[in-house]
């Protein structure tokens, strides 16, 4: 089945680090570019971060450059989210996306919820 | 910082046609910006609609296109169906590296 499995969420207090991961299985995820979306409960969609398929190359949102790093494992078909220095701000359901045909996402994952909380 | 711009809400009788639209607060959208739009319901993770301004992800009925209409993109939905009624996010690509989510519009059928 081809799918995205996040992980890797809690609470975590203002200042603190997480790191997110997302499993990819049944396709080739070494073919393909890949991407964090996060959303607040019950708000919009919020693009994160995007990693090529080898990555060589990495993109991040204003609100989050200096503070998160994506990185990738192809050997283990996994995609990483770092995030430190965590505000409340970050607080958000964290999504993996699958970087599709012509600059789009065209794979979700279930998410996983990150809570800034003292 | 780019502003993408969604109408909050829009409302559509069963079987009717809508256009949705996405916009920049500066400037015009185009096929250049790559648009991709996305439907969500409560509790669920997004759902491709629409790639690269008109492109059908698979799977998805050709009652939904995208389309360029005037300086925005927009998705079009027609013989609207009750399980059409979700929150609907256009994403533009804005260069280098950098993609843009609209606020999106809660499509209302009734």
């Amino acid at each position: 089945e081809v799918q995205l499995v996040e992980s890797g969420g809690g609470l975590v207090q203002p200042g603190g680090s997480l790191r997110l991961s997302c499993a990819a299985s049944g396709f080739t995820y070494n073919n393909y570019w890949m991407h964090w979306v996060r959303q607040v409960p019950g708000k919009g969609l919020v693009w994160v971060s995007h990693i090529h398929n080898d990555g060589s190359v990495t993109s991040y949102a204003d609100s989050v450059k200096g503070r998160f790093t994506i990185s990738r494992d192809n050997a283990k078909n996994t995609l990483y989210l770092q995030m430190d220095s965590l505000r409340a701000e970050d607080a958000a359901l964290y999504y993996c996306a699958r970087g599709g045909r012509g600059w789009g996402l065209d794979l979700w994952g279930q998410g996983t919820l990150v809570t800034v909380s003292s | 910082q780019t502003v993408v711009t969604q109408e909050p809400s829009f409302s559509v009788s069963p079987g009717g046609t809508v256009t949705l639209t996405c916009g920049l607060r500066s400037g015009s959208v185009s096929t250049s910006h790559s648009v991709s739009w996305y439907r969500q319901t409560p509790g669920q993770a997004p759902r491709t609609l629409i790639y690269s301004t008109n492109g059908r992800s698979s799977g998805v009925p050709d009652r939904f296109s995208g389309s360029i209409l005037g300086n925005k993109a927009a998705l079009t939905i027609t013989g609207a169906q009750a399980d059409d009624e979700s929150d609907y996010y256009c994403m533009v690509y804005m260069g280098s590296g950098i993609w843009v989510f609209g606020g999106g519009t809660k499509l209302t059928v009734l």
